[in-house]
């Protein structure tokens, strides 16, 4: 089954800094897609992006981007220029590719606080 | 577009007592998800609908739990009887099938089981 691991129960991070939070899956599938929710203490998840397995290039999201690394199994999310409201959990989610189980598999969560 | 609405957003009940979660999906997605959130457990699945049929309810723990969805508007989720051990938060999303689409979340429902 595939699971989905974040190493990083909590992060913390300076106001207009970068932060990075590190998700690592496992998989047997060649083609997939990977996600990054966001869930603020209102406790609303919010998708804050994608990247498809089968693309090489990195996902972009103004400031958010990921550094998706297919071999290694890695799919870690860079915050740049961090603002007070992107403190939240974030949680990296695996789905798998069509035709498959639509299931989408989280991790645990990293909780990110913003430090003014 | 009014999203993926649940209802009720919180629900207090005592245990032993019938409690029904519902939930509106986007109009035109054809795939419906019921996760629950504990801190121990983290974002489980419990069902998923595709067009109304339920297709994976290996999540489900156990005789208690039991999920509907009679159209494609709308789908239920009830514990009957409840117990503290149900507390925590049921979420449910929405998905169209093509693409790599992630889901659209409700806002969630917090149950308290006392």
């Amino acid at each position: 089954a595939q699971t989905v691991t974040q190493s990083q129960p909590e992060m913390s991070v300076q106001e207009a800094e970068t932060v990075t939070l590190s998700c690592t899956y496992d998989t047997s599938e060649s083609d997939y897609y990977l996600f990054w929710y966001k869930q603020p203490p209102s406790r609303q998840m919010i998708l804050v992006i994608r990247q498809e397995a089968y693309k090489q290039q990195n996902a972009t999201e103004n400031r958010f981007s990921v550094n998706f690394q297919k071999a290694a199994k890695s799919f870690s999310l860079k915050i740049s220029d961090s603002q007070l409201g992107d403190a939240a959990m974030y949680f990296c989610a695996y789905r798998p590719p069509q035709g498959g189980s639509e299931k989408l598999v989280f991790g645990k969560g990293t909780k990110l606080t913003v430090n003014p | 577009d009014a999203g993926v609405i649940q209802s009720p957003r919180h629900e207090v009940t005592e245990m032993g007592q019938e409690v029904t979660l519902r939930c509106k999906p986007i109009s035109g997605h054809d795939y419906l998800f019921w996760y629950r959130q504990t801190m121990m457990r983290g974002l489980e699945l419990l069902i998923y609908f595709n067009n109304n049929v339920p297709i994976d309810d290996s999540g489900m723990p156990e005789d208690r739990f039991s999920a509907k969805m009679p159209n494609a508007s709308f789908s239920t989720l009830k514990i009957q009887p409840s117990e503290p051990r149900d507390s925590a938060v049921y979420f449910c999303a929405s998905s169209l099938r093509t693409g790599p689409r992630g889901y659209t979340f409700g806002s969630g429902t917090r149950l308290t089981v006392v």
